[in-house]
Parts: structure tokens; sequence; C-alpha cells
């Protein structure tokens, strides 16, 4: 069965620090990954998509890059951690069902800038 | 562009009854694919269920059914005999034909069920 992995679950980091998430799938090949970002009691922003390894696709500019290094593994990253930075960080896996596709997340990384 | 609206920023709903969440979306796109997510207090987003453009049938899954209008451009969700443990954050998604690339999220509907 396909799986999504996430980590770390939470991270206190202070303003100017290096970021690091990473994101691994199993049991699927060549996903499509995405990142997301929810900011304290809002929707979902879409920060980074991937099709495939070494491509990525940004759509908000920001302090924040995003890698694909291997297949099943996508990374979101930061040089120096902004205040606005901190908010619930979501990975994301796009599936077909029966009938169309559906996203399976992540169980998140709450990340708090200090 | 895409855009999705909930307007419903919270509910109440009595345990064991039916309520139904509200979503508009707009879109130029001739397909698409329109998504509901339960997001509860640990905050994982789960999915509940999807509906093509082009299915002729609503959606179901369970309790959940998705109440397709395509004219009306509306999506709503469903939900029948209310749990204590549906309370959570419910989310709104549209994508584009294929799903490949940009979901849109609404802002969500804050549903709670009273016992």
């Amino acid at each position: 069965s396909q799986t999504i992995h996430q980590w770390p679950a939470t991270l206190v980091q202070p303003v100017g620090s290096p970021l690091s998430l990473e994101c691994t799938v199993e049991g699927t090949s060549n996903p499509n990954l995405y990142w997301y970002r929810q900011a304290a009691g809002r929707g979902l922003q879409l920060l980074f998509y991937s099709v495939g390894i070494g491509q990525i696709s940004s759509e908000v500019p920001q302090n924040l890059s995003a890698s694909r290094p291997q297949d099943r593994q996508f990374i979101l990253s930061s040089k120096k951690l902004l205040l606005s930075d901190s908010g619930f960080y979501l990975c994301a896996w796009i599936f077909r069902t029966g009938i169309g596709y559906g996203y399976t997340f992540g169980s998140g990384t709450r990340l708090t800038v200090v | 562009a895409q855009k999705i609206t909930q307007t419903q920023p919270g509910m109440f709903v009595q345990e064991k009854e039916a309520v139904t969440l509200d979503c508009t979306y707009d879109t130029s796109d001739p397909s698409y694919g329109l998504f509901w997510y339960k997001q509860p207090s640990s905050g994982e987003m789960i999915f509940l269920i999807y509906q093509g453009s082009y299915d002729q049938q609503n959606a179901t899954e369970g309790r959940y059914s998705l109440n397709f209008q395509k004219a009306r451009k509306s999506a709503n969700l469903v939900i029948s005999a209310s749990q204590l443990g549906d309370s959570a954050m419910y989310f709104c998604a549209m994508s584009p034909r294929g799903g490949y690339q940009k979901v849109t999220f609404g802002t969500g509907t804050k549903l709670q069920v009273i016992p």
C-alpha cells in the first residue's frame, strides 16, 4: 500500500536559522508531490509541486525552496527563516481513484519560528 | 484562475442529524475535479470524497455525499447521521483536469457536532 511520511512533526526554530523538512513516499513510483502551508486558522496554500526528479515548480515567491533529489523524496528548505514562515506544512501526493484523482497528505510539520 | 468559496466559517449540528456544508467554485477549465477534506484538531488532512466535472452521478462515500450542481457551480458536502467524531474543519478544493497542477482550497468550515 502507498504511504507518505513526513518529519519532523513539530519544530521550533530561531529567526535566521536554516530549515529542512523531508517527505518520502512508499509504494508508488514517479509520484507528483506537493508542499502546502497552512497559516493558523486558514486554508492551504500551495508552495511547490514536482512531477519528477529535479523538476520543481514554485507557486509563490518566498523565502523557501524545494528539491526532489530522488523519485520518492521531496524536501522543503530555507537558508534563513523568517517569523512569517511559521505555519503548518503538509506534503501531499496524488493518487488515482476509480473515477478520478485524490490527494493524500502527510501528517504535517508544525513550524514555529521564534 | 480557480476560486473556491466556503461561506460558512462555522456550523453546529446535533448528533445523528444531517448537515450540509456549502461550497461554490469558479473556473474557466472545461473539466476539473472537486474534493472535500476533513482536518481534525490533530492537523492531518483526510481525503473524504471526489467528484469529476463530467460525472453524471453525485459521488457518495459512506455517510458522505457530494451534492454537485454544475450549472450553479456548487459542490456541497452532505454528512448524514452526524457523529461526535465528525467535529473538524472541512475544506472544499478543486483541481484542473488530471489534478497534476495547482489545487485550490477554500478557507474551510468548522463543524461542531453537539451531543
